[in-house]
């Protein structure tokens, strides 16, 4: 059973526009939701991060909604640019509860045009 | 610079060889984990490690066999009963409570089969 559900799988938008990546949980145990960015031949790095305690984050251009009672949370990124292109993964987890308690999405495959 | 390093980069296996992927981390970390990822697919979890001298199986552990000697080393070894072992695999680690860092990853092995 998929812990984290995270659309769309593809997305393709013109430098500039505003992609827009979307995760879905169950477990209202989860108290940490990252968001992973992985470019072609590289691993996954950690892009940006938020607690349910808080709805929004930005750092830089990226920006984490998190609505606690839909349970879902997004990943905005403005102003986009080519060298955004790349794969991006949101998880979720239980920060105090020991190890393989990080549960990730499927994955988006971002593209940015020029 | 603290980190995780996996080596090789690249690797070719014959058929019905046994092949070891090295995965070694300076970071203090008490949890190793290994994944797998296909083409265009999501993270995939063969094995994890909690504490040294233990380890657990993950979601596809068949074919794969790990060791932990010491915390700093988490090896996996794709034998020649995994049947598709082509495949992009990724070495992770993380403190056993997340606080606020989630995972790090290694830049990933890439296996083929030749």
């Amino acid at each position: 059973q998929q812990q984290v559900k995270q659309s769309p799988q593809s997305l393709i938008v013109q430098k500039g526009g505003i992609p827009i990546i979307n995760c879905a949980y169950e477990n209202t145990a989860f108290d940490y939701f990252p968001w992973y960015q992985q470019f072609p031949g590289k691993g996954p790095a950690l892009l940006i991060a938020i607690r349910p305690d808080v709805s929004e984050k930005k750092e830089g251009r990226f920006t984490i909604s998190f609505n606690k009672s839909a349970k879902q949370f997004s990943l905005h990124i403005m102003d986009s640019q080519p060298g955004d292109s790349a794969t991006y993964f949101c998880a979720a987890g239980e920060d105090q509860t020991g190890a393989n308690n990080l549960f990730f999405g499927t994955g988006t495959r971002l593209t940015v045009i020029p | 610079d603290g980190g995780i390093t996996q080596s090789p980069k690249y690797l070719f296996r014959k058929e019905g060889q046994n092949v070891t992927l090295s995965c070694e981390q300076n970071l203090n970390h008490d949890a190793m984990y290994w994944y797998r990822q296909d083409p265009g697919q999501g993270l995939r979890l063969i094995y994890y490690s909690q504490i040294v001298n233990d380890f657990q199986k993950g979601d596809i552990a068949e074919g794969y066999s790990v060791s932990r000697e010491k915390k700093e080393s988490f090896p996996l070894t794709v034998t020649s009963a995994q049947k598709n072992p082509t495949a992009f695999y990724l070495c992770a680690s993380s403190a056993i409570a997340l606080t606020g860092y989630g995972y790090t990853f290694g830049s990933g092995t890439r296996l083929t089969v030749v």
